[in-house]
């Protein structure tokens, strides 16, 4: 296994466009995560995934965006009528957890969306 | 709830002079700390972790971090800093209780000088 991947790696739309990025975790992996990086800052939380449930989405996940993930295995992040503001990097992030506190996540490259 | 302070946004060191670079965290409950490293166009990479084994934790390219609880302060430092060093460095908080999310800092963009 090559680790997690995510595509695109760049994504450039016009404003009121619809986009839809694709990550395919570590296949062991259990738990799939969702984060959003702008520039100068730290990648923020916005929702994950145990198997194919979606346990918790951030309020940063507006009702433009949603995410997927079918069978538990890969997962789509969709976000709708696209805002200057979304341009961002998308990161996914997958882990096996197995109650235990120890949760290292491993990264995909990220998507990086820029909106016109 | 969780947060992370890293103290500093930029720090410039000399090649192979130590590294530095601070970390505060708040955590209501026992926390899982991790530091990783973004190099430009290319994914975080894990560089150490901390889940209440050793306070000294050793990590990949002889990257240290030592759990401070009375501090709350997971500082990662590096006796001689080598050109290849130069990157993105975040300060990660984790709780099992919060689904295992983790709460990143700002980032701390080192600087090596040759």
């Amino acid at each position: 296994d090559t680790g997690v991947s995510q595509n695109p790696r760049h994504k450039i739309t016009k404003r009121g466009q619809n986009v839809t990025f694709r990550c395919d975790p570590i296949s062991e992996h259990n738990r799939l995560y969702w984060y959003r990086q702008t520039l100068g800052q730290g990648p923020e939380f916005l929702t994950y995934f145990q198997n194919e449930a979606q346990l918790e989405k951030s309020r940063l996940l507006s009702d433009r965006f949603s995410a997927e993930r079918p069978k538990g295995s890969f997962s789509t992040l969709e976000i709708q009528r696209t805002e200057q503001g979304d341009s961002a990097m998308y990161l996914c992030a997958s882990s096996f957890v197995a109650g235990g506190p120890y949760n290292e996540q491993f990264f995909g490259p990220g998507t990086r969306l820029t909106v016109l | 709830a969780q947060s992370v302070t890293q103290l500093d946004s930029h720090v410039s060191v000399s090649e192979g002079t130590p590294v530095l670079l601070r970390c505060n965290y708040s955590s209501s409950y026992s926390p899982s700390l991790f530091w990783y490293v973004q190099h430009p166009n290319k994914g975080l990479q894990l560089l150490l972790k901390y889940t209440s084994a050793a306070t000294l934790v050793k990590g990949i390219n002889g990257f240290e971090a030592e759990f401070k609880k009375s501090e709350t302060s997971f500082h990662l430092t590096k006796p001689s800093a080598h050109m290849s060093d130069a990157a993105e460095y975040f300060c990660v908080v984790s709780e099992r209780d919060t689904g295992n999310q983790f709460y990143f800092g700002t980032g701390t963009s080192l600087t090596v000088i040759p």
